[in-house]
């Protein structure tokens, strides 16, 4: 099984809409993340988590919310989508300590906003 | 600001010869750390190997090794004996004391395809 996981892997949705996807790790890491892949961006920081009581913004956080509801779980929620929020959506994970740590990414939700 | 240039957006190689992808950077601080992630075509992305901005060493892992030039700020990634399975696309990435040390900065990639 996956160390990572996001579900759904493909999301279709319209304006407005409220959307949540899910990441959960079996890795045992305290520290998760949501990223956001454009094409010709390369990867973007929405949010960061250390552990379910302290979660950071990122770069790119304006119209997104989330959610650690437990060690292994961080949730990415779209209050209200846009169209500019069409993209790949990635979760990842990270051991604390070390900077020389890397980080594990999921496998990619991929939505897109009609 | 941190921020890292890829000025390849695609290469074609020989299956079996060495490739380089370079990687180029720019930060003020001392302390940072460089990765590469390979995305194949399914999309996940896999950590490849990591230089920390004071180790003094080239780092290298199998059939990647990072060629680190502090001095000229580059991190290339070299794969020697190209292999059909390495098409993918490339990512050179850094973190640095930005958000709580936890951003990755990401290049925009470099598309290596390799012919048989």
């Amino acid at each position: 099984d996956a160390d990572v996981t996001q579900t759904p892997r493909n999301r279709i949705t319209k304006t407005g809409k409220r959307i949540m996807l899910e990441c959960s790790q079996t890795k045992g890491h305290d520290r998760m993340y949501w990223y956001r892949q454009d094409p010709g961006l390369g990867l973007r920081l929405i949010y960061y988590s250390f552990d379910v009581k302290d979660i950071n913004k990122g770069e790119i956080s304006d119209g997104y919310s989330v959610s650690r509801q437990a060690q292994a779980k961080f949730s990415l929620s779209l209050e209200s989508a846009i169209p500019n929020q069409t993209a790949l959506y990635f979760c990842a994970t990270r051991a604390g300590g070390g900077s020389y740590n890397e980080q594990f990414f999921g496998p990619g939700t991929r939505l897109t906003v009609l | 600001a941190q921020k890292i240039t890829q000025t390849q957006p695609g290469m074609f190689v020989q299956e079996k010869e060495a490739v380089t992808l370079d990687c180029t950077y720019d930060t003020s601080d001392p302390s940072y750390g460089l990765f590469w992630y390979k995305q194949p075509s399914s999309g996940e992305m896999i950590f490849l190997i990591y230089q920390g901005s004071y180790d003094q060493q080239n780092a290298t892992e199998g059939r990647y090794s990072l060629n680190f030039q502090k001095a000229r700020k580059s991190a290339n990634l070299v794969i020697s004996a190209s292999q059909l399975g390495d098409s993918a696309m490339y990512f050179c990435a850094m973190r640095g004391p930005h958000f709580g040390n936890e951003k990755l900065t990401f290049g925009t990639g470099t598309r290596l395809t390799i012919i048989p």
